[in-house]
């Protein structure tokens, strides 16, 4: 089975610029989650996905949104590009809404804004 | 919110020997805890979990002990080696409760030395 797959792997944008990030998680799973890892530090959670429904939000600005389509991949959306916003964003998926249900993390977008 | 603490920030030992990192955490109604491995560039790997109904988990070389009361959970590599070396996070939540989001320490990078 293949694991999570994100993509791309690496995008390099200018500041104010747009940029969707995509993800597509194990078969089967149906809850997608997104995070945000800057050098340095842990993944904070920006949004959680289940039945295509968002169920969790973190502490981030409007600009930050995602979606879930009906084949569970998912999509994270960053409008107005901040240098801030240069870090690794994570894709978590799980079977179930609970996190105890096979948590497993995709590889990453690296995104660098310039 | 939940906040998770976690130290050393780094943490070399010789190779054979054993390594402990320790979390801390705020939020008292938490009940899950993984731990997670993440190397250079690489996804984070769940390495183990606990929850809050246990006090202590084992797999091999590899514990995890919890204490609700005092809210910290700990780390224990027994019989380190250098495959080891990578940065190790902690996290919490409050799985089962409606948002079902990871809070994650900030990290700890183990250097095994051989």
């Amino acid at each position: 089975d293949a694991g999570v797959t994100q993509s791309p792997t690496h995008l390099i944008k200018t500041r104010g610029q747009h940029v969707t990030l995509r993800c597509s998680p194990i078969s089967g799973h149906k809850s997608v989650s997104w995070y945000q890892q800057v050098l340095g530090q842990g993944p904070q959670f920006i949004f959680q996905y289940y039945e295509k429904e968002e169920r969790g939000r973190g502490n981030f600005p409007d600009r930050f949104s995602a979606r879930q389509f009906p084949n569970y991949s998912s999509e994270l959306n960053v409008n107005a590009l901040l240098l801030g916003d240069s870090a690794l964003y994570l894709c978590a998926s799980s079977k179930g809404r609970q996190l105890n249900y096979g948590y497993t993390f995709g590889s990453g977008t690296r995104l660098t804004v310039v | 919110g939940e906040n998770v603490e976690q130290h050393p920030s780094t943490l070399s030992v010789q190779e054979g020997d054993s390594a402990v990192i320790k979390c801390t955490y705020s939020d008292s109604a938490s009940n899950y805890f993984p731990w997670y491995k993440q190397e250079l560039g690489k996804r984070p790997q769940l390495i183990i979990d606990i929850r809050s109904n246990v006090g202590e988990k084992k797999d091999q070389r590899i514990a995890v002990t919890l204490n609700k009361t005092a809210k910290h959970f700990s780390l224990h590599i027994t019989e380190t080696q250098p495959e080891d070396s990578a940065v190790y996070f902690c996290a919490a939540s409050r799985s089962n409760f409606g948002n079902e989001k990871l809070t994650f320490g900030t990290g700890t990078r183990l250097t095994i030395i051989p």
